[in-house]
């Protein structure tokens, strides 16, 4: 199957700082979506971004599809950014089954 | 729009017992959903794919006899955790692909998941 890794792994950040989060995979994709799982469990959809830059607020996304790989950019961050960062792909062809990254856990300091 | 509810949030059972967890879309008609498990500290790992109507498909590894999972409406599909034991206590998210698009190209919506744990 789709091979999906996230660096880096873990990020500290001081309150105010500036991140950029990768996302590689190993095959073609159809769907790619960014989500931020809160303390709760909750997982936030932050982005829908197959190909393409995406803004919402503080945060941007851009997917190369053709170099398979996607960042998420986290701008001025705050305390409430803290928690897990997950990229997931649907592999073209698999009817939209999202594989899900490695994960990168942000932690936000004041 | 494209809201999926999941209950119950959180349930305790002890070890032998069934636990059922539902999954709805509530302003969209999902024909699939899907159930994904995550361990505490790691990633989401798919566990099978919910079709309405028909019987679900179950990724590899995955005992279909131990999670029984009925998709009987455009709006419903439950997951039911057979004679659980310890090891399944987990976090359990359902998802779905939202507003009436029938295209694979369009994002899946998850529920607010559910943490099951058996004593």
């Amino acid at each position: 199957g789709i091979q999906v890794e996230q660096s880096p792994p873990d990020l500290i950040l001081q309150e105010g700082a500036n991140s950029t989060l990768r996302c590689n995979f190993s095959d073609s994709v159809n769907n790619l979506q960014w989500f931020h799982q809160n303390p709760w469990g909750q997982l936030i959809n932050l982005f829908y971004i197959p190909s393409g830059t995406k803004q919402n607020g503080r945060l941007s996304a851009t997917t190369v599809a053709t170099e398979r790989y996607s960042l998420l950019y986290i701008s001025s961050s705050q305390t409430t950014d803290s928690g897990v960062y997950f990229c997931a792909v649907a592999h073209t062809g698999t009817a939209s089954k999202l594989t899900f990254g490695t994960g990168t856990r942000l932690q936000v300091t004041l | 729009g494209a809201v999926v509810s999941q209950h119950p949030s959180w349930v305790i059972c002890k070890s032998g017992t069934s636990v059922k967890i539902e999954c709805r879309s509530l302003d969209f008609q999902a024909t699939t959903m899907f159930w994904y498990r995550q361990f505490p500290k790691q990633s989401l790992m798919l566990m099978a794919t919910s079709n309405e109507g028909s019987k679900a498909t179950y990724e590899q590894g995955v005992e279909k006899d131990k999670f029984l999972i009925n998709h009987a409406s455009l709006t419903l599909s439950t997951l039911t955790v057979t004679s659980a034991h310890p090891e399944d206590s987990s976090f359990y998210i359902c998802s779905a692909r939202g507003g009436g698009q029938v295209s694979y190209n369009s994002p899946l919506h998850f529920g607010n998941g559910t943490r099951l744990t058996v004593t």
